[in-house]
């Protein structure tokens, strides 16, 4: 157990809709990176966050947003969803500062049909 | 810009062979270099890091790396594969602490009985 935990572990939804997946990092941790996983594209960067600010951003669509709470944990906002938008999408914490290994939480899988 | 190349997308060794991933990176600076693996419907789980110092990394499971500057490789090596083994295994690269990972596309290893 990588200690992040993402919810719902699956979702199904249809196109045009609009699903909140949600993070909790590891206590302590105030980084947290957003991933897609899908066959065609592989492992992406979407965004990070640290300690509720905006760090940085990847290849994430502007259909796409996020945020961090106060109490760290975080939410990626989907809309207008495509049928290409079905993947799976990982969360990532890590320490402040220099925190160097990243841990993923088991991931939300999504489907639009 | 950053990249990670995974030579072999599908690899497959006998139970008790040698297993080897293969592993390139471009960069100009040293990294942070990472081995993680997934195993089927589940998230990430770090299987080794490399930071600074040593350049041979042992991980877990018997697993080891080798950062080599000269030829930007960190390649994954077991010298026994087991079963168990069998998974998607991806390299990641990272250049600071608190940034993003960069990842290969990942190598499928099946294990043979």
């Amino acid at each position: 157990d990588s200690g992040v935990t993402q919810t719902p572990k699956h979702l199904i939804t249809a196109t045009g809709q609009r699903v909140t997946l949600r993070c909790s990092p590891r206590s302590g941790d105030l980084s947290v990176y957003w991933y897609q996983q899908s066959l065609d594209q592989g492992l992406q960067f979407l965004i990070q966050y640290y300690n509720g600010e905006e760090r940085a951003k990847g290849n994430i669509l502007e259909r796409f947003s996020a945020q961090q709470f106060p109490d760290l944990h975080s939410e990626l906002n989907l809309s207008s969803l495509e049928l290409g938008d079905s993947a799976l999408y990982f969360c990532a914490s890590s320490e402040g500062g220099q925190g160097v290994i990243q841990y993923f939480g088991a991931g939300t899988r999504l489907s639009v049909l | 810009a950053q990249s990670v190349t995974q030579l072999g997308s599908h690899v497959s060794v006998s139970e008790g062979a040698l297993v080897l991933l293969r592993c390139n990176y471009s960069s100009s600076v040293p990294p942070y270099l990472f081995w993680y693996v997934q195993y089927p419907n589940q998230g990430l789980q770090l299987l080794l890091k490399y930071t600074t110092g040593a350049t041979l990394v042992k991980g877990i499971n018997g697993f080891e790396a080798e950062f080599k500057k000269s030829e930007t490789s960190f390649h994954l090596t077991k010298p026994s594969a087991h079963m168990s083994d069998a998974a998607e295994y991806f390299c990641a690269v990272r250049y600071s602490g608190n940034t993003p990972l960069v990842f290969g596309k990942g190598t499928r290893l099946s294990v043979i009985a």
